[in-house]
C-alpha cells in the first residue's frame, strides 16, 4: 500500500472550513484514499473515501488531484467537535476485507472557539 | 457504530494471567478485526477473521490468539499477559459497499497488565 504523508497538527477556528492535506505520491491506480478520524479516547470513525474522482458526503469533502498524488479532506464548518487525529490512508480494497487498512500518525486537527 | 460491541471496556490484570477480550456484532458482518493502539504506534492489526473458525495473523499476532466460533462474537485472548500488552484493544468489521469497503470500529477497551 502507498504511504502517506500529512502534517503533524493544524489549527481551525470554528465555524470555518478546516482543510486537510495528505500527499500520498505512490499511489497505485487500483488504490483508494481513505479518511477516518478518532476523538480522543474513541474508536476511529469512517469520514469518507474515493478513487479518482471528488467526493462528498454529510460529514465531509475529498478532493483528490488530477494525477492523484495528493488529496484534501474538506470539513466546510468546523466545530469544536471535530477536534481529533484525522488518518488519511491509501490502499487497495476489495472483496470486502479492510486488513489492508494502516493507520499512520495522522494530523491532530484541533478547533478553537 | 454498526452494532459493535466490545467487553469488557476496561480491565486490569496480573503478568501471567490469562484474559479474554470479546467482540460482538448484530448484522452479521463475515470480516472481524482486533487492533491495538499504542502511543506512538497508530493502530496495528493484530489477528482477523474472514469467517467462522477462519482467523489469521496480522502486524503483531505474537502473545495473542483468537477465535471465532459464531458469526457474531471475534474472542481475543492473551494467554499469559504481559506488561507490553498494557494498550487500548479495538475490534472493526467492515463492510462492502457499491463504492468500496468500510471498516466500523467498536469503542475499545483499555488493558492495563500490572
Amino acid at each position: 500500500d502507498a504511504k502517506t504523508t500529512q502534517p503533524p497538527s493544524m489549527d481551525c477556528a470554528e465555524g470555518r472550513a478546516a482543510n486537510l492535506p495528505c500527499n500520498h505520491s505512490t499511489i497505485s491506480g487500483n488504490e483508494y484514499v481513505y479518511w477516518y478520524r478518532q476523538i480522543h479516547s474513541q474508536g476511529p470513525q469512517y469520514i469518507i473515501h474515493g478513487l479518482k474522482n471528488n467526493e462528498t458526503n454529510e460529514m465531509a469533502s475529498l478532493i483528490i488531484t488530477e494525477d492523484r498524488k495528493s488529496s484534501t479532506l474538506i470539513l466546510p464548518h468546523a466545530t469544536l467537535r471535530d477536534t481529533a487525529v484525522y488518518y488519511c490512508i491509501a490502499c487497495e480494497i476489495s472483496s470486502g476485507s479492510a486488513r489492508q487498512l494502516t493507520f499512520g500518525s495522522g494530523t491532530q486537527l484541533t478547533v478553537l472557539p | 457504530d454498526a452494532g459493535i460491541t466490545q467487553s469488557p471496556r476496561h480491565k486490569v490484570t496480573e503478568t501471567g494471567t490469562p484474559v479474554t477480550l470479546r467482540c460482538h456484532q448484530t448484522e452479521n458482518h463475515r470480516y472481524m478485526y482486533w487492533y491495538r493502539q499504542d502511543p506512538g504506534h497508530g493502530l496495528r492489526l493484530i489477528h482477523y477473521s474472514y469467517g467462522v473458525k477462519d482467523t489469521d495473523k496480522g502486524e503483531v499476532s505474537d502473545g495473542y490468539s483468537v477465535s471465532r466460533s459464531k458469526t457474531e462474537d471475534f474472542l481475543l485472548t492473551l494467554e499469559s499477559a504481559t506488561s507490553s500488552q498494557t494498550s487500548v484493544y479495538f475490534c472493526a468489521i467492515s463492510v462492502k459497499g457499491a463504492g468500496g469497503t468500510e471498516a466500523f470500529f467498536g469503542q475499545g477497551t483499555r488493558l492495563t497488565v500490572v
